[in-house]
């Protein structure tokens, strides 16, 4: 039992570069969550899906992408990645008792 | 809209001092509150949320209504409770964060 997986761990891109970063749970969680965490500003939400085939914006949504496909997997997209998206990204799906549970994070550069 | 807000960025306080990181929040109606805590190298977690209203590895927390608070608390700090610590409120389906305190209890 894993818990929330993220890939990759770390990550450096060039401005304009694309990326996805992926995200799996293995504990048959409905809801699941990206998360950006800068200094001084703690965890932002990025993108939210409250179900397989459902996503809704949180409140940093500009320049990102999510897919959910299936119930296990919540992916990230960055179609064109700016400095301004250096930070360390955190997807997280929530318990039947509404309890958070956190992927390790990818910390992500922008050059 | 709701917000949740730590006003202290960084904590210091020697071991076996009491320490109480402060979240004050703003939403209409009656929120879920929790505190998660992130120690070096490992994931954020759970500490504890308002409903339960139990005491997790010594640290208590109380909502106040009135004063539309939710302060974490323990009274003899230790140094492995060195971590970030972060209050958050549960709203329509989603967790919005505060910005963090982190707390460094020295020996």
């Amino acid at each position: 039992n894993a818990g929330v997986t993220q890939t990759p761990k770390f990550q450096v891109l060039k401005t304009g570069q694309s990326m996805t970063l992926q995200c799996a749970q293995d504990m048959n969680h409905n809801s699941m969550y990206w998360y950006r965490q800068d200094p001084g500003m703690g965890l932002r939400l990025i993108y939210y899906s409250a179900s397989e085939g459902t996503t809704d914006k949180g409140e940093v949504p500009n320049g990102y992408n999510v897919s959910r496909l299936n119930k296990r997997e919540f992916s990230l997209r960055l179609e064109s990645a700016a400095p301004s998206q250096t930070s360390v990204y955190f997807c997280a799906s929530e318990g039947p008792v509404t309890e958070a549970f956190f992927g390790q994070g990818t910390r992500l550069t922008v050059v | 809209a709701q917000r949740v807000t730590q006003p202290e960025k960084l904590l210091s306080v020697f071991k076996g001092a009491p320490v109480e990181l402060k979240c004050n929040y703003s939403y209409s109606g009656s929120p879920e509150l929790f505190w998660y805590v992130q120690y070096s190298r490992q994931r954020l977690q759970l500490l504890l949320r308002h409903i339960s209203r139990e005491s997790i590895k010594g640290f208590t927390a109380d909502l106040n209504k009135g004063e539309t608070s939710f302060h974490l608390k323990k009274p003899f700090a230790q140094e492995e409770d060195s971590a970030m610590y972060y209050c958050a409120l549960y709203n329509f389906n989603k967790f919005y964060f505060g910005s963090g305190t982190k707390l460094n209890v020295k020996p």
